[in-house]
């Protein structure tokens, strides 16, 4: 079975220039989520989606971030414009959604590098 | 401010020692899970524990939830070099998904 798909795996950027990276969850998952991880803050909760629809987007750090999730098979997260504190790994996540305390399953990330 | 803590923050140990990693929080969490991530890779998760003072075994593995359900720790029995990674502890503090947290992670180093 497919897990959680991203893509791009590395994106070195300049400055200013938008990012978009993009996921595909588990088919029949209803939680979709999108973490940040960098050495100094760790995992880092930015959005998540319950069956398409932005539940809490109070992680995302400022209004240069946004998050798309058009279908149940599909989620973008934009950078514009990028800057270099950005530079960390994405992580997509999807989960059954039971509870809380259900199964996140990751997929294996977006490193992205902003100069 | 961190609300979970672990500890150690890096552990190198010699294959067949044992080990402890701790995960420790002054909030009470309603379950909390430990997820290990090796490099280049997203988090897998290893268990959850659910009720105060419950230990679950995963092979070499023993997980424990502190009676009050604010830490917890994860014991490894005669580590192997594929223990290697970074092991994670995440808390729920309620029922929405933005209650769950991560700690910072252990870094766990086994060498042959």
């Amino acid at each position: 079975d497919a897990g959680v798909i991203q893509s791009p795996r590395h994106e070195v950027t300049e400055m200013g220039q938008e990012v978009t990276l993009r996921c595909k969850p588990i088919s029949g998952h209803d939680y979709l989520f999108w973490y940040r991880q960098t050495m100094m803050r760790g995992l880092e909760l930015l959005i998540y989606f319950n069956n398409n629809v932005p539940i809490d987007d109070s992680g995302m750090p400022e209004d240069r971030f946004s998050a798309k999730m058009p279908n149940a098979s599909f989620s973008t997260l934009k950078i514009q414009p990028s800057e270099p504190r950005d530079s960390a790994v994405y992580f997509c996540a999807s989960s059954p959604g039971t509870s809380t305390s259900g199964e996140l399953f990751f997929g294996e990330g977006s490193r992205l590098t902003v100069l | 401010t961190q609300l979970l803590e672990q500890s150690p923050q890096f552990l190198s140990i010699q294959e067949g020692e044992n080990l402890t990693v701790y995960c420790n929080s002054s909030s009470v969490f309603s379950s909390l899970q430990w997820y290990r991530q090796e490099p280049g890779e997203g988090p897998v998760l290893l268990v959850t524990v659910v009720t105060g003072g419950e230990v679950k075994k995963l092979k070499r593995l023993t997980f424990q939830f502190g009676d009050a359900r604010k830490d917890s720790s994860l014991h490894i029995t005669a580590a192997q070099t594929g223990d290697t990674g970074l092991y994670l502890c995440a808390g729920a503090r309620g029922t929405s998904y933005d209650k769950v947290i991560f700690g910072p992670g252990t870094s766990l180093s086994v060498i042959p």
